[in-house]
């Protein structure tokens, strides 16, 4: 473990469930990230949030709606998913979004949409 | 823009050989680093190397911030170094990665 958990580990969903992912840290950073990692892709950046303040939605389609109750906890919550949204979900940590380096990543969640 | 491309795509080799992987970024992008990803999906932070070079027992890296480009060398591979290497820069307050080189090590 990093210091970073991600639960659950797989999820397989159809296209009209509600499933949520969650990611918790303990390392005391006061920002956390939410990246998409498809196949043959590079990792894209979906949110930030930085004291739990979001403060960045990277042109994330609405069916994907992040909430972060604290510091060190970060959720995504699905709805509606379409196929193409199948892929590995990692969520990362870092001391805060301004510093660019110090990044912990967790295991990721590998979603399915069917 | 942002832009972090890495070469090449995918390398096997024979355990025992060395590597070399390389990443050119541009100009908007600082603080270089370097991440392993291995086959249970697990990325790990192996450098942060915005300049200079740095050695971590078989892997050392070197980035020539003037130049754009950053190389991470990988000696004596063991099949554990199996996996994809990513580098990632820093701008406009992300963290931007590239596409990956994909390294298989044949026992």
């Amino acid at each position: 473990e990093t210091g970073v958990t991600q639960t659950p580990r797989h999820l397989v969903m159809g296209m009209t469930n509600k499933k949520s992912l969650k990611c918790e840290q303990h390392l005391g950073h006061n920002a956390m990230y939410w990246y998409k990692q498809s196949a043959k892709k590079p990792l894209e950046l979906m949110f930030v949030y930085n004291f739990k303040e979001q403060t960045e939605n990277n042109s994330v389609p609405s069916r994907f709606s992040p909430e972060c109750p604290n510091s060190s906890h970060l959720f995504l919550h699905l709805h509606t998913l379409q196929p193409e949204d199948s892929a590995l979900y990692l969520c990362a940590s870092s001391q805060e979004s301004r510093v660019g380096y110090g990044y912990t990543f967790g295991s990721g969640t590998r979603l399915t949409v069917v | 823009g942002i832009q972090v491309e890495q070469s090449p795509p995918d390398l096997i080799l024979q355990e025992g050989a060395n590597s070399t992987l390389r990443c050119n970024f541009s100009d908007s992008v600082n603080n270089l680093q370097w991440f392993h990803q291995n086959p249970w999906g697990q990325l790990i932070n192996l450098f942060y190397i915005p300049s200079g070079t740095k050695q971590n027992g078989r892997l050392s890296a070197t980035t020539v911030a003037t130049e754009r480009y950053s190389l991470l060398y990988i000696s004596s591979s063991q099949t554990t170094d199996s996996g994809v290497y990513f580098c990632a820069g820093f701008g406009n307050e992300k963290l931007t990665f590239g596409t990956g080189t994909r390294l298989t090590i044949i026992p």
